[in-house]
């Protein structure tokens, strides 16, 4: 079946600091991983995708590589900011009908 | 702003009830997605339409039920309301059906059964 396995959290990093959120996945076929980020009292957002193995995905500082050989697809950002405080989920679609497998969410705080 | 519209935003009713949420997709989108998000089952996909067939079903409980109508909007009807059915329910709509569609989410129902 499908499903993604993603770091546990809360994550606290302090302001540039580099930020890594694990994310390894099972699926049937061929899937399309993405990240979406959801800030407080707000839907997802789609932070970045990738659609095939060794693609990489960035947006905001924020990349990531699809790593079959590994099943992975983590989140790396450089230097955080406070306004990245949020949680992160990986998800991938892997069916013809496009509906995604989330990952249960990594929240992120990011302190001054 | 996604494109995408929920309503109502909040939602507290007692338990044995019957509610709708209802979702207005992104202008030009077929495909719409409920989700429900709870604190111990994360978020799970419940079902999906496109361009007013259903498409998939997930993790539905026979209680739940979906359209979605001629002008794509669609409505998730929520019976017989349990406890553990108070959640955060999201829609979600894309252009496709296709695996590697990007999909825009709503800013979500929030269910409260008391």
């Amino acid at each position: 079946g499908n499903s993604v396995t993603q770091m546990e959290g809360p994550v606290t990093l302090s302001e540039e600091a580099f930020l890594t959120i694990n994310c390894t996945y099972t699926a049937t076929g061929y899937p399309s991983l993405f990240w979406y980020v959801q800030y407080p009292g707000e839907g997802l957002q789609l932070l970045l995708k990738a659609t095939k193995a060794d693609d990489k995905g960035s947006n905001k500082g924020f990349e990531a590589t699809y790593r079959k050989e590994t099943t992975s697809f983590h989140l790396e950002k450089g230097s955080v900011q406070v306004s990245d405080s949020a949680v992160y989920f990986c998800a991938l679609s892997a069916n013809t009908g496009n509906q995604f497998y989330f990952g249960t969410g990594t929240s992120l705080t990011v302190i001054p | 702003d996604s494109g995408v519209t929920q309503t109502p935003k909040h939602l507290i009713t007692a338990t044995g009830q019957r509610v709708t949420l209802r979702c207005s997709p992104r202008s030009g989108d077929l495909s719409v997605y409920w989700y429900q998000q709870s604190l111990d089952q994360g978020l799970q996909f419940l079902i999906q339409y496109y361009n007013g067939e259903e498409r998939a079903k997930g993790n539905i409980l026979e209680r739940f039920s979906a359209q979605q109508f001629p002008d794509l909007h669609s409505e998730l009807n929520l019976s017989s309301l349990e406890l553990g059915d108070s959640a955060l329910y999201f829609c979600a709509s894309s252009v496709r059906a296709a695996k590697n569609t990007e999909a825009f989410f709503g800013q979500g129902t929030r269910l409260t059964v008391v």
